[in-house]
């Protein structure tokens, strides 16, 4: 069975300073990596997504994530983080599994930054 | 419109009435989903639309009750609530495909007195 794990429901960090996201996974089958953004009373927002390729991916909003495969991770990276970027990050992985594709979400990881 | 939209926003309804949830999407998909979002729980997915039929019902209650009347638009019926399904309920479409990124909503914020 497929599952996500984000070990840190929340993450305080400072503005400016740099912050990752945890995010590890486990699979039987291949899978495909996806990390949301949730602002507060709002919908989930694609940061970035890991198909194929190079294991490094960039995203929006100056977010970056690496694929490890032997490590089964997937963790989140901002160099320097601003105060908008406090909001909800979520880590799915995605599979193919019988008539559609399913999406499996981790529970999140609250990311608050303070001035 | 662009991307998936949602309405109502809100919703505060009693335990006894009958309510609708819309969602419609302007990307073209194939595919379409409700989820629930409860605070401090995982997302959880509810129902799956694949080409306008139900591919997916995760055991929820009869008294939530989705159509599709065609790719671009879904519904939740909503009647006989309780208070623990006040709760975001997410809409998102994505083309069926291995990789089929999710499209989201912004969601509706229900609340059943």
């Amino acid at each position: 069975a497929q599952s996500v794990t984000q070990l840190d429901s929340q993450v305080p960090v400072f503005e400016e300073a740099p912050v990752e996201l945890r995010c590890n996974y486990s699979s039987s089958v291949s899978v495909y990596l996806f990390w949301y953004v949730q602002y507060p009373n709002q919908g989930l927002q694609l940061l970035l997504k890991y198909l194929s390729g190079s294991t490094l991916v960039k995203g929006i909003n100056g977010f970056e994530a690496e694929f490890n495969k032997s490590q089964t991770s997937f963790h989140l990276r901002k160099p320097s983080v601003h105060i908008s970027d406090t909001a909800e990050y979520f880590c799915a992985v995605s599979f193919y599994g019988g008539a559609t594709n399913k999406l499996i979400f981790g529970t999140g990881t609250l990311l608050a930054v303070q001035p | 419109e662009t991307g998936v939209t949602q309405t109502p926003r809100h919703l505060v309804m009693g335990m006894t009435n009958k309510k609708s949830l819309k969602c419609e999407q302007h990307l073209g998909h194939n595919a379409m989903y409700w989820y629930k979002q409860s605070a401090k729980k995982p997302l959880e997915l509810m129902f799956v639309y694949s080409l306008e039929e139900r591919v997916e019902n995760n055991s929820v209650p009869s008294r939530f009750s989705p159509e599709c009347p065609n790719s671009s638009h879904l519904f939740l019926h909503l009647h006989t609530l309780q208070p623990e399904d006040s709760a975001l309920y997410l809409c998102a479409s994505s083309q069926v495909s291995p990789s089929g990124e999710k499209y989201f909503g912004p969601g509706t914020r229900l609340t059943v007195t």
